[in-house]
């Protein structure tokens, strides 16, 4: 079965620090462009970042450039988003999502999700 | 506020053909090639078109996209009550150097 679990979410201070996982499964990790895309419980999508199947290419929104920070390790079949001066506006549900073997930016499977809550 | 511009709401009963806007501009939309995402409650988003007009495979043929200039169009024909969701339209933007998506439309099956 096709998979992506994420994990790692949790409360942190701003300024602090995580890391969010996501394990993928059921298919070739290494040969698919991946994502990351946030939610604020009841508000829309928003895009994060991106990271080519190689990992040479990866870009993120401006909103988060600099703090947030997506790589992969495609021998572990694992994908990551290092999340460092964490601020309150970084609190949303974190989801992974796979590109389609054909695009770089068509999500077709997506993870659960993992919720990030920024607060003192 | 978002990039792409959708309607916060729609709406349509049972049978009827429903139709959601995106409008963008000529750094996303006018260049590049439009994505739809449906989000049950509760759920994650799930790719409903791509490439405008392409459905992925599973998804019903009732859903169809289109896309002229800067502006894109989800329609629904058929509305089911199962279609009661939140729908996003996405897209590349070459200036921003990355994915912008809509606001999102909640559907509402009356």
């Amino acid at each position: 079965e096709v998979q992506l679990v994420e994990s790692g979410g949790g409360l942190v201070q701003p300024g602090g620090s995580l890391r969010l996982y996501c394990a993928a499964s059921g298919f070739t990790f290494s040969s698919y462009w991946m994502h990351w895309v946030r939610q604020v419980p009841g508000k829309g999508l928003v895009w994060v970042s991106r990271i080519s199947s190689d990992e040479r290419i990866s870009s993120h929104a401006d909103s988060v450039k600099g703090r947030l920070t997506i790589s992969r390790d495609n021998a572990k079949n694992t994908l990551y988003l290092q999340m460092d001066s964490l601020k309150v506006e970084d609190t949303a549900v974190y989801y992974c999502a796979r590109a389609t073997s054909d695009t770089r930016n068509s999500l077709d499977v997506w993870g659960q999700g993992t919720m990030v809550t920024v607060s003192s | 506020q978002s990039v792409l511009t959708q309607p916060p709401s729609a709406s349509g009963t049972p049978g009827q053909r429903v139709t959601i806007s995106c409008s963008g501009s000529s750094s996303n939309i006018g260049s590049n090639s439009v994505i739809w995402y449906q989000q049950l409650p509760g759920a994650a988003p799930k790719l409903l078109i791509y490439r405008s007009n392409q459905r992925p495979s599973g998804v019903p043929d009732r859903f169809s996209g289109s896309k002229s200039g800067t502006s894109a169009s989800l329609a629904i024909s058929g509305l089911q009550s199962a279609d009661e969701a939140d729908y996003y339209c996405a897209a590349w933007d070459d200036s921003l150097n990355g994915v912008v998506f809509g606001g999102g439309t909640k559907l509402t099956v009356l």
